[in-house]
């Protein structure tokens, strides 16, 4: 089946660092994968959508120059969390469809960001 | 706005018992509902509905869709200790490719 490979698993870093998170589709192409953000106890938000060769769409309240996001190949994006603050602490997970006109989406298996 | 809601938040029951978890919806343009099982990383996908009344199974997990009412179940019978997770309910709304989650239902299963 489909896979989503995400790195790293986990991350600590000081405050006002940067910290970039790599996402990589490892059987198939993805023109779109998509970040989300979760809190504990909380569902998944969508923070953006990435498209491959193009910029990526930011959802309402998402600082998109705080969290740059790069989809240069087919099979991956990165999203930096750029001058990173303890309240950016959170679970960060990607997701790519590998079903052409479906949604079934495939999920990496998440980055936890700790800033000091 | 759109908005997907699942009920119940927390649910606790003993091996054996059956459990259904609820969601339901408020989306324009909905194509497809989908349910996801996370344990402590990534949700890991169990099934897309996009009609009504047809119930997808998958050994002991089963779900439905009522498009008229807006909502879905997903049942589990016989739960085990393994079922234990948070399941996601989330809509596909045709923009774009982005999913609605709900809040999630986070189903304890004890011993």
């Amino acid at each position: 089946g489909a896979v989503v490979s995400q790195h790293p698993s986990r991350v600590i870093c000081k405050s006002g660092t940067s910290v970039k998170i790599e996402c990589r589709s490892l059987d198939f192409q993805a023109t779109t994968m998509f970040w989300y953000r979760q809190f504990p106890k909380q569902s998944l938000m969508l923070m953006a959508t990435s498209n491959e060769g193009s910029k990526a769409t930011y959802e309402q309240g998402v600082e998109k120059d705080k969290f740059l996001i790069n989809h240069a190949s087919l099979t991956l994006s990165t999203l930096t969390v750029t001058s990173a603050h303890p309240e950016d602490s959170s679970f960060y997970i990607c997701s790519a469809s590998s079903v052409s006109g479906a949604n079934v989406l495939t999920f990496g298996a998440g980055s936890r960001l700790t800033v000091l | 706005e759109d908005k997907v809601v699942q009920s119940p938040l927390s649910l606790v029951v003993h091996e054996g018992d059956t459990v259904t978890l609820n969601c339901s919806y408020e989306v324009t343009n909905f194509r497809s509902l989908l349910w996801y099982k996370q344990e402590k990383k990534a949700p890991t996908f169990l099934f897309m509905l996009t009609s009504s009344g047809i119930e997808k199974k998958s050994g002991r997990l089963s779900s439905i869709l009522d498009k008229k009412e807006l909502f879905s179940i997903l049942n589990i019978t016989a739960t085990q200790t393994g079922d234990s997770a948070v399941y996601l309910c989330a809509v596909d709304s045709h923009k774009g490719g982005k999913l609605i989650f709900g809040q999630g239902t986070e189903l304890s299963v004890k011993p």
